[in-house]
């Protein structure tokens, strides 16, 4: 595996569920991020783990709960979520010491919440 | 507010030449991006400016004025395959990205 990946890519859940998203990257990056792409709305950065540590929360509702066990992986747990939770979820890892450390992405989950 | 405009959608035709526009209203400056994003796919990094100027790349250009918050990118001798959104993120004082809604391009044969 390269670059980073997500699973599920696609997940449909009732809002009684509970489940997990899974990222892991595979570039040796020290920061990973989640973020929420809603159709023709801007991403919204939801957390941000640098060198393990959280070091961003965007006011995210409690329903979504991060963990990052390591450096390399990442995890958004789910439950009780709304409607309008219903979007692409997207992880990304960047190297914070480049110049520039572009952020490098997942091909997303999408999920539907019925 | 922090604030990153850029057009909804865009149209042009395969071969031609197209200009995505980008203006930026944030607390601080630590470098302009901008990725490609095709239906169903990760956006992917296509350049980075934190200097007035052209950085040129290929097809793809940017270009980068921080005196007027603005920032364009130009796809030169288009092809089906850049048919995708554009988006246009702007690093802040805080060094976190803010992102455009971005602008989807629409080539026709």
């Amino acid at each position: 595996e390269t670059g980073v990946t997500q699973t599920p890519r696609h997940l449909v859940m009732g809002m009684t569920n509970k489940k997990s998203l899974k990222c892991e990257q595979h570039l040796g990056h020290n920061a990973m991020y989640w973020y929420k792409q809603s159709a023709k709305k801007p991403l919204e950065l939801m957390f941000v783990y640098n060198f393990k540590e959280q070091t961003e929360n965007n006011s995210v509702p409690s329903r979504f709960s991060p963990e990052c066990p390591n450096s390399s992986h990442l995890f958004l747990h789910l439950h009780t979520l709304q409607p309008e939770d219903s979007a692409l979820y997207l992880c990304a890892s960047s190297q914070e010491t480049s110049a520039s450390y572009e952020q490098y992405f997942g091909p997303g989950t999408r999920l539907t919440v019925t | 507010g922090q604030n990153i405009d850029q057009p909804t959608e865009m149209t042009a035709t395969e071969g031609a030449i197209v200009q995505i526009n980008c203006t930026y209203q944030t607390s601080g400056f630590n470098g302009l991006f901008w990725y490609q994003q095709h239906a169903g796919e990760a956006p992917t990094f296509l350049s980075y400016n934190v200097l007035d100027g052209l950085e040129e790349k290929g097809r793809f250009s940017s270009f980068l004025s921080r005196s007027k918050g603005y920032s364009y990118l130009l796809l030169k001798e288009l092809q089906m395959k850049d048919s995708a959104s554009y988006l246009c993120a702007v690093r802040d004082s805080n060094y976190q990205l803010i992102w455009g809604a971005g602008t989807k391009l629409i080539i026709k044969p």
